[in-house]
């Protein structure tokens, strides 16, 4: 199985910081590459798909980047809704894996 | 616009089988593969398995042995059976749809709310 690794595990930012949150893959996955917002008690949101696409009704604040085993996601300007755990996940091979997960919190 | 929602027990005995059901209002495509994620208490999303609309199926290898997923084109829904549950199986399940993208499917673009399942002893 592809092995995910997302740093960092927990975050703390401001409102207005620029976040960024890393995903490195074990092996190379190409683009294929999704991220998703997970808030407790809801279901996890797609985001971006295919490493740097936006999902449609995504706020353009959120941007990803990367190709091959190392991807970025970033938030330009964060806001109070954007608090969640952030995942990634690698669909090129089967199984589909997942990163263990980024918490965001307000400073 | 698609909605997913998962019905099922939400408290299953050791031994036994748990059983989940995603219904699926909106749109039951055919060139969609369903799915199941879960997340046990305190960890991450764990991807369970999927189905297509003809039967195919693809699973995590670690619970292969256990599992079944399998689609219901009749009433718009698809199901989950994972046999012989421990604690480890506690977790809230979701059902999924992929989308593809480049000829691979695993964009889980929409999402049912979860349920929670707990395996006691």
């Amino acid at each position: 199985d592809i092995k995910m690794t997302q740093s960092p595990s927990s975050l703390s930012a401001s409102i207005g910081d620029k976040v960024t949150i890393t995903c490195q893959a074990s092996q190379d996955i190409s683009y294929y590459l999704n991220w998703y917002q997970h808030k407790l008690g809801t279901a996890p949101k797609l985001l971006i798909y295919d490493a740097s696409r936006l999902e449609t009704g995504v706020p353009s604040r959120f941007s990803g980047s990367g190709s091959g085993t190392d991807f970025t996601l970033t938030i330009s300007s964060l806001q109070p809704e954007d608090i969640a755990t952030y995942y990634c996940q690698q669909y090129d091979n089967l199984p589909d894996t997942f990163g263990q997960g980024t918490r965001l919190d307000i400073k | 616009h698609v909605l997913l929602q998962e019905s099922g027990p939400r408290l299953v005995k050791a031994a036994e089988t748990l059983s989940l059901t995603c219904g699926v209002s909106g749109g039951f495509s055919t060139n969609k593969w369903w799915s199941w994620v879960r997340q046990p208490p305190g960890k991450g999303l764990e991807w369970i398995g999927e189905v297509y609309h003809s039967g195919g199926t693809n699973y995590l290898p670690s619970l292969e042995s256990r599992v079944t997923i399998s689609v219901d084109k009749s009433n718009n829904q698809f199901s989950l059976k994972l046999s012989s549950v421990t604690a480890a199986d506690t977790a809230v399940y979701y059902c999924a749809r992929a989308r593809a993208s480049s000829g691979l499917f695993g964009i889980l673009d929409v999402w049912g709310k979860g349920t929670t399942v707990t395996v006691s002893s």
